[in-house]
Protein backbone atom coordinates (compact mmCIF):
# COMPACT_ATOMS: atom_id res chain seq x y z
CA UNK A 1 0.00 0.00 0.00
CA UNK A 2 1.39 3.31 -1.51
CA UNK A 3 -0.31 5.84 1.25
CA UNK A 4 -1.95 7.31 -2.11
CA UNK A 5 -5.58 6.99 -2.43
CA UNK A 6 -8.47 7.13 -5.79
CA UNK A 7 -11.75 7.01 -5.98
CA UNK A 8 -13.18 5.28 -7.36
CA UNK A 9 -11.78 2.08 -9.00
CA UNK A 10 -14.12 1.82 -11.78
CA UNK A 11 -15.91 3.95 -13.88
CA UNK A 12 -18.28 2.89 -16.96
CA UNK A 13 -19.73 6.18 -18.60
CA UNK A 14 -21.62 7.06 -21.78
CA UNK A 15 -20.05 9.45 -25.04
CA UNK A 16 -20.34 13.05 -24.20
CA UNK A 17 -20.86 12.24 -20.36
CA UNK A 18 -18.06 13.95 -17.41
CA UNK A 19 -16.45 12.25 -14.68
CA UNK A 20 -14.42 13.29 -11.69
CA UNK A 21 -11.77 11.15 -10.47
CA UNK A 22 -10.47 11.66 -6.90
CA UNK A 23 -7.04 11.42 -5.21
CA UNK A 24 -5.75 11.61 -1.78
CA UNK A 25 -1.82 11.80 -1.64
CA UNK A 26 0.46 10.17 1.01
CA UNK A 27 0.43 12.50 4.39
CA UNK A 28 2.97 15.04 3.93
CA UNK A 29 3.26 14.79 0.07
CA UNK A 30 2.44 17.97 -1.52
CA UNK A 31 2.97 17.49 -5.17
CA UNK A 32 0.02 15.29 -6.86
CA UNK A 33 0.83 13.98 -10.35
CA UNK A 34 -1.75 12.72 -12.85
CA UNK A 35 -0.84 10.17 -15.61
CA UNK A 36 -3.30 7.69 -17.79
CA UNK A 37 -1.80 4.81 -19.22
CA UNK A 38 -3.33 3.09 -22.20
CA UNK A 39 -2.65 0.00 -24.37
CA UNK A 40 -1.50 1.95 -27.17
CA UNK A 41 -0.04 5.63 -25.79
CA UNK A 42 1.31 3.65 -22.68
CA UNK A 43 1.88 5.91 -19.15
CA UNK A 44 1.24 9.52 -20.71
CA UNK A 45 1.47 12.52 -18.09
CA UNK A 46 -1.14 14.49 -18.10
CA UNK A 47 -0.91 17.52 -15.24
CA UNK A 48 0.88 17.76 -11.59
CA UNK A 49 -0.04 20.31 -8.75
CA UNK A 50 2.21 21.50 -6.05
CA UNK A 51 0.58 22.55 -2.84
CA UNK A 52 -2.49 23.84 -4.34
CA UNK A 53 -1.11 25.20 -7.69
CA UNK A 54 -0.40 23.70 -11.19
CA UNK A 55 2.85 23.18 -11.67
CA UNK A 56 3.58 21.18 -14.88
CA UNK A 57 0.89 20.25 -17.74
CA UNK A 58 1.73 17.28 -20.07
CA UNK A 59 -0.45 15.53 -23.09
CA UNK A 60 -3.84 16.58 -21.01
CA UNK A 61 -6.32 17.05 -23.76
CA UNK A 62 -8.63 20.65 -23.40
CA UNK A 63 -11.65 18.63 -21.99
CA UNK A 64 -10.13 17.51 -19.10
CA UNK A 65 -8.86 19.90 -15.74
CA UNK A 66 -7.64 18.96 -12.62
CA UNK A 67 -7.17 20.89 -9.45
CA UNK A 68 -5.80 20.52 -6.02
CA UNK A 69 -7.31 21.53 -2.66
CA UNK A 70 -6.63 23.19 0.27
CA UNK A 71 -6.33 20.23 1.82
CA UNK A 72 -4.37 18.58 -1.05
CA UNK A 73 -6.17 15.88 -2.12
CA UNK A 74 -6.66 16.47 -6.59
CA UNK A 75 -9.61 16.22 -8.54
CA UNK A 76 -9.20 15.28 -12.23
CA UNK A 77 -12.56 16.07 -14.30
CA UNK A 78 -13.08 14.46 -17.87
CA UNK A 79 -16.10 16.09 -19.75
CA UNK A 80 -17.52 15.22 -23.24
CA UNK A 81 -16.04 11.88 -22.85
CA UNK A 82 -14.93 10.13 -25.92
CA UNK A 83 -14.59 6.13 -26.79
CA UNK A 84 -10.56 6.57 -26.83
CA UNK A 85 -10.68 7.91 -23.30
CA UNK A 86 -11.05 4.63 -22.22
CA UNK A 87 -7.91 3.88 -19.71
CA UNK A 88 -6.45 3.59 -16.57
CA UNK A 89 -5.63 7.17 -14.34
CA UNK A 90 -2.84 6.85 -11.96
CA UNK A 91 -2.48 9.62 -8.98
CA UNK A 92 0.96 9.91 -7.75
CA UNK A 93 2.01 12.09 -4.82
CA UNK A 94 5.60 13.09 -3.89
CA UNK A 95 7.22 15.89 -1.08
CA UNK A 96 9.15 17.96 -3.09
CA UNK A 97 7.80 19.31 -6.15
CA UNK A 98 10.89 17.91 -8.55
CA UNK A 99 12.97 15.10 -8.80
CA UNK A 100 11.92 13.17 -6.13
CA UNK A 101 9.96 9.54 -5.61
CA UNK A 102 6.73 9.79 -6.63
CA UNK A 103 4.50 6.80 -5.76
CA UNK A 104 1.14 5.57 -7.10
CA UNK A 105 -2.23 5.25 -5.97
CA UNK A 106 -4.19 2.19 -7.27
CA UNK A 107 -5.52 4.14 -10.77
CA UNK A 108 -9.11 4.42 -11.49
CA UNK A 109 -9.65 2.35 -14.49
CA UNK A 110 -12.53 4.55 -17.18
CA UNK A 111 -14.20 2.68 -19.08
CA UNK A 112 -16.07 4.80 -21.88
CA UNK A 113 -19.14 3.39 -24.07
CA UNK B 1 12.40 16.49 -25.97
CA UNK B 2 13.25 13.73 -23.38
CA UNK B 3 12.48 10.09 -23.88
CA UNK B 4 12.72 6.58 -23.02
CA UNK B 5 13.49 3.08 -24.65
CA UNK B 6 13.01 -0.15 -23.62
CA UNK B 7 14.27 -2.79 -25.96
CA UNK B 8 12.40 -6.05 -24.95
CA UNK B 9 8.26 -5.83 -25.38
CA UNK B 10 7.87 -9.37 -23.80
CA UNK B 11 10.41 -11.54 -21.95
CA UNK B 12 9.37 -15.06 -21.10
CA UNK B 13 12.19 -16.87 -18.89
CA UNK B 14 11.89 -20.43 -16.99
CA UNK B 15 12.41 -19.95 -13.03
CA UNK B 16 15.82 -19.51 -11.69
CA UNK B 17 17.02 -18.10 -15.09
CA UNK B 18 19.05 -14.39 -14.86
CA UNK B 19 16.69 -11.62 -16.03
CA UNK B 20 18.42 -8.58 -17.77
CA UNK B 21 15.72 -5.78 -19.25
CA UNK B 22 17.05 -2.86 -20.89
CA UNK B 23 16.61 0.84 -20.47
CA UNK B 24 18.06 3.48 -22.62
CA UNK B 25 17.56 7.49 -22.25
CA UNK B 26 17.75 10.61 -24.00
CA UNK B 27 18.62 13.04 -22.00
CA UNK B 28 22.02 15.39 -21.66
CA UNK B 29 21.59 16.57 -18.41
CA UNK B 30 21.13 15.34 -14.73
CA UNK B 31 18.29 12.41 -14.38
CA UNK B 32 17.07 10.57 -11.60
CA UNK B 33 16.31 7.26 -12.72
CA UNK B 34 13.70 4.62 -11.39
CA UNK B 35 12.06 1.41 -12.25
CA UNK B 36 8.72 0.38 -11.18
CA UNK B 37 6.94 -2.57 -11.37
CA UNK B 38 2.96 -3.31 -12.25
CA UNK B 39 2.02 -6.86 -11.01
CA UNK B 40 -1.37 -7.86 -13.27
CA UNK B 41 -4.20 -6.19 -12.07
CA UNK B 42 -2.28 -3.55 -9.43
CA UNK B 43 -0.78 -0.49 -9.10
CA UNK B 44 2.57 0.53 -10.00
CA UNK B 45 5.57 0.10 -7.27
CA UNK B 46 8.78 1.54 -6.99
CA UNK B 47 11.53 -1.33 -7.63
CA UNK B 48 14.20 1.15 -7.22
CA UNK B 49 15.71 4.55 -7.84
CA UNK B 50 19.14 6.26 -8.41
CA UNK B 51 19.56 10.39 -7.72
CA UNK B 52 23.20 10.11 -7.51
CA UNK B 53 26.35 8.40 -6.15
CA UNK B 54 27.08 4.54 -6.53
CA UNK B 55 25.78 3.63 -10.25
CA UNK B 56 24.87 0.06 -9.01
CA UNK B 57 21.61 0.66 -7.10
CA UNK B 58 19.91 -2.12 -5.37
CA UNK B 59 16.04 -2.33 -4.81
CA UNK B 60 13.46 -4.32 -3.10
CA UNK B 61 13.32 -7.90 -4.03
CA UNK B 62 16.39 -8.92 -5.10
CA UNK B 63 16.73 -6.61 -8.21
CA UNK B 64 19.36 -4.56 -8.69
CA UNK B 65 20.28 -1.53 -11.73
CA UNK B 66 23.31 -0.19 -13.03
CA UNK B 67 23.75 3.38 -14.01
CA UNK B 68 25.53 3.61 -16.80
CA UNK B 69 25.95 7.37 -17.78
CA UNK B 70 28.01 7.07 -21.16
CA UNK B 71 25.49 4.29 -22.45
CA UNK B 72 22.59 6.50 -21.34
CA UNK B 73 21.49 2.76 -19.99
CA UNK B 74 19.81 1.89 -16.73
CA UNK B 75 19.30 -2.10 -16.92
CA UNK B 76 17.22 -3.60 -14.81
CA UNK B 77 18.72 -7.24 -13.10
CA UNK B 78 18.25 -10.18 -11.16
CA UNK B 79 20.28 -13.26 -10.70
CA UNK B 80 17.82 -15.51 -10.39
CA UNK B 81 13.77 -14.94 -11.31
CA UNK B 82 10.70 -16.29 -9.29
CA UNK B 83 7.32 -17.13 -10.93
CA UNK B 84 6.55 -14.55 -8.69
CA UNK B 85 8.17 -11.91 -10.67
CA UNK B 86 5.66 -12.25 -13.35
CA UNK B 87 4.27 -8.72 -14.12
CA UNK B 88 4.71 -5.36 -15.93
CA UNK B 89 8.31 -3.37 -15.81
CA UNK B 90 8.43 0.35 -16.38
CA UNK B 91 11.58 2.36 -16.36
CA UNK B 92 11.46 6.18 -16.12
CA UNK B 93 12.93 8.89 -15.89
CA UNK B 94 12.93 12.30 -14.64
CA UNK B 95 15.35 15.67 -14.98
CA UNK B 96 14.99 16.56 -11.58
CA UNK B 97 14.28 20.45 -13.20
CA UNK B 98 11.66 22.56 -13.02
CA UNK B 99 9.14 20.07 -13.70
CA UNK B 100 8.58 16.81 -11.35
CA UNK B 101 7.21 14.60 -13.95
CA UNK B 102 8.21 11.08 -15.35
CA UNK B 103 8.75 10.13 -18.52
CA UNK B 104 7.86 6.19 -18.33
CA UNK B 105 9.27 3.71 -21.01
CA UNK B 106 6.48 1.68 -23.21
CA UNK B 107 7.27 -1.40 -20.52
CA UNK B 108 8.29 -4.95 -20.47
CA UNK B 109 5.96 -7.65 -20.17
CA UNK B 110 8.07 -10.33 -17.99
CA UNK B 111 6.41 -13.79 -17.78
CA UNK B 112 8.40 -16.66 -16.15
CA UNK B 113 7.53 -20.20 -16.62
CA UNK B 114 6.98 -22.34 -12.98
Amino acid sequence: DSGVTQTPKHLITATGQRVTLRCSPRSGDLSVYWYQQSLDQGLQFLIQYYNGEERAKGNILERFSAQQFPDLHSELNLSSLELGDSALYFCASSVTPSGGTQYFGPGTRLTVL
Amino acid sequence: AQSVSQHNHHVILSEAASLELGCNYSYGGTVNLFWYVQYPGQHLQLLLKYFSGDPLVKGIKGFEAEFIKSKFSFNLRKPSVQWSDTAEYFCAVNSGGSQGNLIFGKGTKLSVKP
